[in-house]
């Protein structure tokens, strides 16, 4: 299966930035997500990046290399609500039998205090 | 407008007994994703549809597992017999064909096999 790599957990202040990073193979690329999955919660939709570059919505950014395998989201103005796990998943396209499939990492936890 | 309706959304089964999990996608959506997740392993695809037809079951841990989509708007997932490694959350998600591939989640079935 492809490897997804990001960090397991980290730890900011409330107000701060904080950039979370996500390395994957290249090979065969189609795009990148970044859900957010609050404890006990299901994981939801935060940005997708196909093309190189920031994508920018609110407090949140998503940056993406498709040369470098590497996407990181970045967090700003940090609220206690954004404690939760970020989740990376890459679309690539199936071995067999056409289309595309999306593989999830392991997720970042972050956690924000005061 | 509703989201993926998921249920039960909590199970609690002894071993060996028959599971049956259950999803309504998105009105419209022609994919439908079963998922798996794990502290140990993270969220695993486990099978996915479209257009109500298995497209790639790969990640079916074993024979113990099947899935169903009768029509557009329902999925089963089976668990027979369960096992208490099968212990985990089952996410449903959907999506409508297009260039962004993304997916919403249902709320997840949180199962525990004693």
């Amino acid at each position: 299966g492809q490897n997804i790599d990001q960090p397991t957990e980290m730890t900011a202040t409330e107000g701060a930035i904080v950039q979370i990073n996500c390395t994957y193979q290249t090979s065969g690329f189609n795009g990148l997500f970044w859900y957010q999955q609050h404890a006990g919660e299901a994981p939801t939709f935060l940005s997708y990046n196909v093309l190189d570059g920031l994508e920018e919505k609110g407090r949140f950014s998503s940056f993406l290399s498709r040369s470098k395998g590497y996407s990181y989201l970045l967090l700003k103005e940090l609220q206690m609500k954004d404690s939760a796990s970020y989740l990376c998943a890459v679309s690539f396209p199936r071995l067999t039998g056409g289309g595309n499939k999306l593989t999830f990492g392991t997720g970042t936890q972050l956690k924000v205090e005061l | 407008d509703a989201g993926v309706i998921q249920s039960p959304r909590h199970e609690v089964t002894e071993m060996g007994q028959e599971v049956t999990l259950r999803c309504k996608p998105i009105s419209g959506h022609d994919y439908l994703f079963w998922y798996r997740q794990t502290m140990m392993r993270g969220l695993e695809l486990l099978i996915y549809f479209n257009n109500n037809v298995p497209i790639d079951d790969s990640g079916m841990p074993e024979d113990r597992f099947s899935a169903k989509m009768p029509n557009a708007s329902f999925s089963t997932l089976k668990i027979q017999p369960s096992e208490p490694r099968d212990s985990a959350v089952y996410f449903c998600a959907s999506r409508m064909e297009g260039l962004r591939e993304t997916q919403y989640f249902g709320p997840g079935t949180r199962l525990l096999v004693l």
